[in-house]
């Protein structure tokens, strides 16, 4: 597809359980983002990629979110030991470069429930 | 602290009625993006605002940026259903593109 892919679309998991969420960015586009939409709460800035570059990780809530950037090009989310507050929407978005003014085009989500 | 407040947080109008959405801080911003949100779907850009007092028009939409490059605001002339969403803004402070949105304004439009 042409858009930003993110998967799953929902994932439901129980306390302390671990889970990888998964992000596509449009082909050629070298910065990849992740926020978080809570609701409530708007969306949130978690981590930043740009090409070969050391990844923006200051939004990250705590040491048991990770992210990484394979290739340049797909990228995976991991919350370890998930708590009901991780709860909300994940979103990524990818633009031609990083930097201001560069468009964010984002993904549709993965809804992630934690019971 | 929310760094960008947007108000009202709910908005619901007929059809043909004009609004306008607020987006204020006490801080500077690079430019402002203004964003709409459906139900299920990511953020989709309508514009971005660079230059202190910057007004821009998208059809029915009218944005326009504060002269002090803090606050920016979002009109829209006779409102019709198809408006209905999530409209976000979001302001650009760093160098790296990392956006800080605000909680968004739910606007639901009735025929």
């Amino acid at each position: 597809g042409a858009g930003v892919s993110q998967s799953p679309s929902n994932k439901v998991t129980e306390k302390g359980k671990d889970v990888e969420l998964r992000c596509d960015p449009i082909s050629g586009h070298t910065a990849l983002y992740w926020y978080r939409q809570s609701l409530g709460q708007g969306l949130e800035f978690l981590i930043y990629f740009q090409g070969n570059s050391a990844p923006d990780k200051s939004g990250l809530p705590s040491d048991r979110f990770s992210a990484e950037r394979t290739g340049g090009s797909v990228s995976t989310l991991t919350i370890q030991r998930t708590q009901q507050e991780d709860s909300a929407v994940y979103l990524c978005a990818s633009s031609l470069g990083g930097g201001q003014k560069n468009i964010q085009y984002f993904g549709a989500g993965t809804r992630l429930s934690v019971l | 602290t929310q760094l960008l407040e947007q108000s009202p947080q709910f908005l619901s109008i007929q059809e043909g009625e004009n609004l306008t959405v607020y987006c204020n801080s006490s801080s500077v911003f690079s430019s402002l993006q203004w964003y709409r949100q459906e139900p299920g779907e990511g953020p989709v850009l309508l514009v971005t605002v660079v230059t202190g007092g910057e007004v821009k028009k998208l059809k029915r939409l009218t944005f326009q940026f504060g002269d002090a490059r803090k606050d920016s605001s979002l009109h829209i002339t006779a409102a019709q259903p198809g408006d209905t969403g999530l409209y976000l803004c979001a302001g650009e402070r760093g160098s790296q593109g990392n956006l800080i949105f605000g909680k968004g304004t739910k606007l639901s439009v009735k025929p």
